[in-house]
């Protein structure tokens, strides 16, 4: 079993829309939780990073948390051309300084 | 304010040779790490650096070394290249060991061994 798991999509949404993206891990113990854009050819950048259960918001950016589920979500609302890439999850391992990678969620965004 | 830098950013090897990837960051950052991203595969962890002196292994060190040359480098080094280590390895760094810590990353280094 993966630590950090993924659908690989690709996750197809119209522009204005609300694309959502998931993530489970298997490590109970993880406290820090992750989400990065990566654009095709380009190094992972950082969007979210979320430590308690619930919802945090940055502008267009929601990332959920729910450690009883194992569950982290990043929602993108009025989705634009511009976020089309591949999303990685990224989660604290039992070693703090660790973080674990899903294997990325392709979004495309449909003018 | 360069962040993350890698060098070279794309380099072909013959099978058996040797090669060091070359990783500095200007943040004063106190945590550094080696990945190898692949399709289908994302992130792995090669090796890190909790701070200047020390080195750990990640999740797949075989074939690598490291050394954390002090707080601003930290390099990759591959004895005998193999096929099996065609990849794209990015260098990251973190303002120091914690699990609230984002990393930063370098643009990657693509490497092709023939």
């Amino acid at each position: 079993q993966k630590e950090v798991e993924q659908n690989s999509g690709p996750l197809s949404v119209p522009e204005g829309a609300i694309a959502s993206l998931n993530c489970t891990y298997s490590d109970r113990v993880s406290q820090s939780f992750f989400w990065y854009r990566q654009y095709s050819g380009k190094s992972p950048e950082l969007i979210m990073s979320i430590y308690s259960n619930g919802d945090k918001e940055d502008g267009r950016f929601t990332a959920q948390l729910n450690k009883a589920s194992q569950y982290v979500s990043l929602l993108i609302r009025d989705s634009q051309p511009s976020d089309s890439a591949t999303y990685l999850c990224a989660v604290n391992g039992y070693n703090f300084n660790k973080f674990y990678f899903g294997s990325g969620t392709k979004l495309n965004v449909k003018p | 304010n360069a962040g993350v830098t890698q060098t070279p950013k794309f380099q072909v090897l013959k099978t058996g040779q040797s090669m060091t990837l070359q990783c500095a960051q200007d943040m004063n950052h106190n945590s550094m790490y080696w990945y190898r991203q692949d399709p289908g595969m994302g992130l792995r962890l090669i090796y890190y650096s909790a701070s200047e002196g020390t080195t750990d292994k990640g999740e797949v060190p075989n074939g690598y070394n490291v050394s954390r040359l002090n707080k601003r480098e930290f390099s990759l080094r591959l004895e005998s290249a193999a096929p099996s280590q065609t990849s794209v390895y990015f260098c990251a760094s973190s303002e120091r060991q914690g699990s609230n810590q984002p990393q930063h990353f370098g643009d990657g280094t693509r490497l092709s061994i023939l």
